[in-house]
């Protein structure tokens, strides 16, 4: 699978918007870009995903760029509760089966009351 | 639904004893993955069933790691002996079978299992 770049880490405050960049500049045609996080002591969780489109759903939107190389994951309003490290994964879509994720460093968001 | 059950939460042990650890994924789900967490290395796959049969084993560490799915509804992963260095936390995951292009089935995660090996 293509590789992901995504920053260590970030702060935002509370109640403003954050986007969480993730640059994929290897991406091939048939890789989705999904977002999982993961908050403290719990596993993942999926947030959104995408492949060429933007998409949004009650979580958070996702912008992807035109070229595909990167997208942006987008909190509309940061909680405390979306203190988290978040994670930008490709996979390639066959069409059936299920995803194998494989996870890299994630970017962790700390959130400022 | 009650989601991806994992236990125990924490497991202690001493070093050379057999561990075993459990995974109930949400019913229905066709796919089960075993995940190991460390500072170091990350979330990394260790293992996923397909149907209850195991697909790719190629995370699994050596050969003192060894996973079953006995039927649909339960799992286990199993160290023995465990060393400190397998010290770690382990999650399950589920999914579902995907339809087809395009229809979306993310993975669901347990809250895993902290495994300390003294």
């Amino acid at each position: 699978d293509a590789k992901t770049t995504q920053p260590n880490s970030m702060e935002s405050n509370e109640e403003e918007p954050v986007h969480l960049p993730c640059n994929h500049s290897t991406i091939s045609g048939t890789d989705y870009i999904h977002w999982y996080r993961q908050l403290p002591s719990q596993g993942p969780e999926y947030v959104i995903h995408g492949l060429t489109s933007n998409v949004n759903n009650r979580m958070a939107s996702l912008a992807i760029a035109e070229d595909r190389k990167s997208s942006t994951l987008i909190l509309h309003r940061a909680t405390l509760r979306d203190a988290a490290v978040y994670y930008c994964i490709l996979t390639k879509d066959s069409g059936a089966g299920s995803y194998q994720l494989t996870f890299g460093k994630g970017t962790k968001l700390s959130v400022i009351p | 639904d009650a989601g991806v059950i994992q236990s125990p939460r924490h497991e202690v042990t001493e070093m050379g004893q057999e561990v075993t650890l459990r995974c109930k994924p949400i019913s229905g789900h066709d796919y089960l993955f075993w995940y190991r967490q460390t500072m170091m290395r990350g979330l990394e796959l260790l293992i996923y069933f397909n149907n209850n049969v195991p697909i790719d084993d190629s995370g699994m560490p050596e050969d003192r790691f060894s996973a079953k799915m006995p039927n649909a509804s339960f799992s286990t992963l199993k160290i023995q002996p465990s060393e400190p260095r397998d010290s770690a936390v382990y999650f399950c995951a589920s999914s579902p079978q995907r339809k087809g292009t395009g229809v979306y089935s993310p993975l669901h995660f347990g809250n895993g299992t902290r495994l300390t090996v003294t």
